[in-house]
C-alpha cells in the first residue's frame, strides 16, 4: 500500500501567487519526514527536516509545516526559480532503514 | 565540502550486457543507500549499507542485482544482464546517521539505457 501520497501531481502559479504543496503519510509511527527539491537531470537537494507533529521549518520562501498525518510546504510569492520537482519521503520509526517516497509534486512557476 | 558523486552520468549498454555504478558517499557519512528512480515515478528502495554491511538488501529487484562497499566508503552498484526495463536513473545518498538525523544527501544519478 502507499505510504506516501504527494498532492497535486503538478502544480502551475504565476510569479508571486501563494500555494501548498501536500504530503501524506500512513507509516505507523514516524521518525522523520523529509523534503526534497529535484531539478530536471539532477539528483534531490535536501531542503528540510521535521520530526515532530507542530513542527515548522523556513528557508527563503518555503515553510514546511508537520501534523499527525501530512506534511504541507507552502510557498510565498513564488519565482520562477522555484520551479522544480518537490518530493516528500518518511522514514519509518520502526525501521530506520526504511525511507518512503512520495511521487512528488512538479511546480511550474511562470513569470 | 564535497558532495555525493556518482559515476558515470550516463550509461547506454546493450540488453544482457553488466554494468558497474559507482557512488562516492560523504566523508565521514556511515550510511548508504542506493535508489531508482523510473520517469515520472517515485524513488525505489534497493539496498542499504551501514559501513560495509549490507543489513537490508530487501529492494534489489532479482538476482541480477548486487552492490558492495568497501573501507566505509565508495560502493558499486552491479546489474549484470541488464533488460530494457532497467533503464531508469539510479540515485545514491549518504547520511550521517546520528543519533539526531538521519537526512541524506543525494548524488546527481547515473541514467541507465538499455537498449
Amino acid at each position: 500500500e502507499d505510504q506516501v501520497t504527494q498532492s497535486p501531481e503538478a502544480l502551475r502559479l504565476q510569479e508571486g501567487e501563494s500555494s501548498s504543496l501536500n504530503c501524506s503519510y500512513t507509516v505507523s509511527g514516524l521518525r522523520g519526514l523529509f523534503w526534497y527539491r529535484q531539478d530536471p537531470g539532477k539528483g534531490p537537494e535536501f531542503l528540510f527536516t521535521l520530526y515532530s507533529a507542530g513542527e515548522e521549518k523556513e528557508k527563503e520562501r518555503l515553510k514546511a509545516t508537520l501534523t499527525k498525518k501530512e506534511s504541507f510546504l507552502h510557498i510565498t510569492a513564488p519565482k520562477p526559480e522555484d520551479s522544480a520537482t518537490y518530493l516528500c519521503a518518511v522514514q519509518d520509526r520502526d525501521n530506520f532503514n526504511k525511507f518512503y517516497f512520495g511521487s512528488g509534486t512538479k511546480l511550474n512557476v511562470k513569470p | 565540502g564535497a558532495g555525493v558523486s556518482q559515476s558515470p552520468s550516463n550509461k547506454v549498454t546493450e540488453k544482457g550486457k553488466d554494468v558497474e555504478l559507482r557512488c562516492d558517499p560523504i566523508s565521514g557519512h556511515t550510511a548508504l543507500y542506493w535508489y531508482r528512480q523510473s520517469l515520472g515515478q517515485g524513488l525505489e528502495f534497493l539496498i542499504y549499507f551501514q559501513g560495509n554491511s549490507a543489513p537490508d538488501k530487501s529492494g534489489l529487484p532479482s538476482d541480477r542485482f548486487s552492490a558492495e562497499r568497501t573501507g566505509g566508503s565508495v560502493s558499486t552498484l552491479t546489474i549484470q544482464r541488464t533488460q530494457q526495463e532497467d533503464s531508469a536513473v539510479y540515485l545514491c545518498a549518504s547520511s550521517l546517521r546520528s543519533a539526531s538525523t538521519d537526512t541524506q544527501y543525494f548524488g546527481p544519478g547515473t541514467r541507465l539505457t538499455v537498449l
